[in-house]
């Protein structure tokens, strides 16, 4: 089946940093990959889609020039926090598309700022 | 904006029952998917279903998709510890072209 890594596992960082983080198609290539975070104990909430080679749609309430996402091969697409502060401590989680109706994800990403 | 609810929103039964977790919106999907996601970890996928009134078995999983494509629900037989997670389903909606998840139920299987 297709997999998606996602790198680094777990990141902790101070205050005002940034922090990036990798999604990657191993066995596919993939046009479309997905940004969501999910806050302990609720669901995934999508934050962006992105598209090989044009920039990102980000979702009603998340700002552009914090999570900045890079979509530069059809195989790796970025996430980076911005001047990272503790309440974007989350559990950051990309998937990528393989066909038109299935997504695969990756192991996620937990971030703690501190 | 489209809302998937999911409910119950926490289930926890004895191995052995049976039970049946709900996923309903008032929009209509091109397809939606089932998916169990532990702990620290990603969600799986568990099945993509497409056509309204489709039903798919997975072992001891069935899955089916309202007529109107507008809801789903997911049944479970002969509950396992094993099946103990948190199932999200995800609607896909063509013309955005973004999934969005259910509000998760979180499901405890007691031994």
């Amino acid at each position: 089946g297709a997999v998606v890594s996602q790198h680094p596992s777990w990141v902790i960082c101070k205050s005002g940093t940034s922090v990036k983080i990798e999604c990657r198609s191993l066995d596919f290539q993939a046009t479309t990959m997905f940004w969501y975070r999910q806050f302990p104990k609720q669901s995934l909430m999508l934050m962006a889609t992105s598209n090989e080679g044009s920039k990102a749609t980000y979702e009603q309430g998340v700002e552009k020039d914090k999570f900045l996402i890079n979509h530069a091969s059809l195989t790796l697409s970025t996430l980076t926090v911005t001047s990272a502060h503790p309440e974007d401590s989350s559990f950051y989680i990309c998937s990528a598309r393989d066909s038109p109706y299935e997504q695969y994800f990756g192991p996620g990403t937990r971030l703690t700022v501190t | 904006t489209q809302l998937l609810e999911q409910s119950p929103q926490f289930l926890s039964i004895q191995e052995g029952e049976n039970l049946t977790v709900y996923c309903n919106s008032s929009s209509v999907f091109s397809s939606l998917q089932w998916y169990r996601q532990e702990p620290g970890e990603g969600p799986v996928l568990l099945v993509t279903v497409v056509t309204g009134g489709e039903v798919k078995k997975l072992k001891r999983l069935t899955f089916q998709f309202g007529d109107a494509r507008k809801d789903s629900s997911l049944h479970i037989t002969a509950a396992q510890p094993g099946d103990t997670g948190l199932y999200l389903c995800a609607g896909e909606n063509s013309s955005a072209s973004k999934i969005i998840f259910g509000s998760g139920t979180r499901l405890s299987i007691r031994p």
